[in-house]
């Protein structure tokens, strides 16, 4: 997998956006970028993933800079229940949908 | 569709036991996949299957045997459990077509004393 670089924690106040930053500086032309989030000791849950241009789902949107060495994970309107671990992962192309999870960025949503 | 279905949802083993923990999917795909979670840390990948008959070797294998006989099963059996085996188990599967989305079942925590 291309390295992919997270803050450890963040902080989001609720009905705030949450711009949850990733850094993959060696990710190569063709791999995607996947985020998935873990609630609480729940199974990880796909978000959205992209490869060049912008993405936007019911769940959040990623914005994939331009040199596709770093993203951000949006999520508008953050609630408590968006209260998890975030990881971003930028798998090889070969990888077969094998999947490295990482640490992860743990986001608290607080009231 | 019940997506990934994992069992037993706890289970404490003595060391040296064994176990298989079952995972079944009802969604028709072909990749299914077993990782472990230890506390505060992200998943590692112990075996991978691409289709019914193929398994393969994931990140940390030993001590952990695989089968694949149907496309719906994937069940995980740990040979002679170690205290170092003590983790959350999951299961995942997907479609193999490079989308990337796994769809993961709930976990299973195991306990080695």
């Amino acid at each position: 997998d291309a390295k992919t670089t997270q803050p450890p924690s963040m902080d989001c106040a609720e009905g705030r956006a949450a711009n949850l930053p990733c850094n993959h500086s060696t990710i190569s032309g063709n791999e995607y970028v996947y985020w998935y989030r873990q609630i609480h000791s729940q199974g990880p849950q796909y978000i959205i993933h992209g490869l060049k241009n912008n993405e936007t789902n019911e769940m959040a949107s990623l914005i994939i800079t331009e040199d596709r060495k770093s993203s951000t994970l949006i999520l508008p309107h953050a609630t408590l229940r968006d209260t998890a671990v975030y990881y971003c992962i930028a798998p090889p192309t070969n990888a077969g949908n094998m999947l490295t999870f990482g640490g992860g960025t743990r986001l608290m949503v607080k009231p | 569709n019940a997506g990934v279905t994992q069992t037993p949802k706890f289970r404490i083993l003595k060391i040296g036991q064994s176990m298989t923990l079952q995972c079944a999917q009802d969604m028709n795909h072909n990749y299914m996949y077993w990782y472990r979670q230890d506390p505060g840390m992200g998943l590692k990948l112990i075996y991978y299957s691409v289709g019914a008959g193929i398994t393969d070797k994931g990140e940390v294998p030993n001590g952990y045997n695989v089968s694949r006989s149907t496309t719906e099963d994937f069940p995980l059996r740990l040979e002679l459990a170690a205290p170092s085996q003590t983790s959350v188990y999951f299961c995942a599967s997907s479609y193999g077509d490079g989308t990337g989305e796994l769809f993961f079942g709930e976990g299973s925590r195991l306990t080695v004393l």
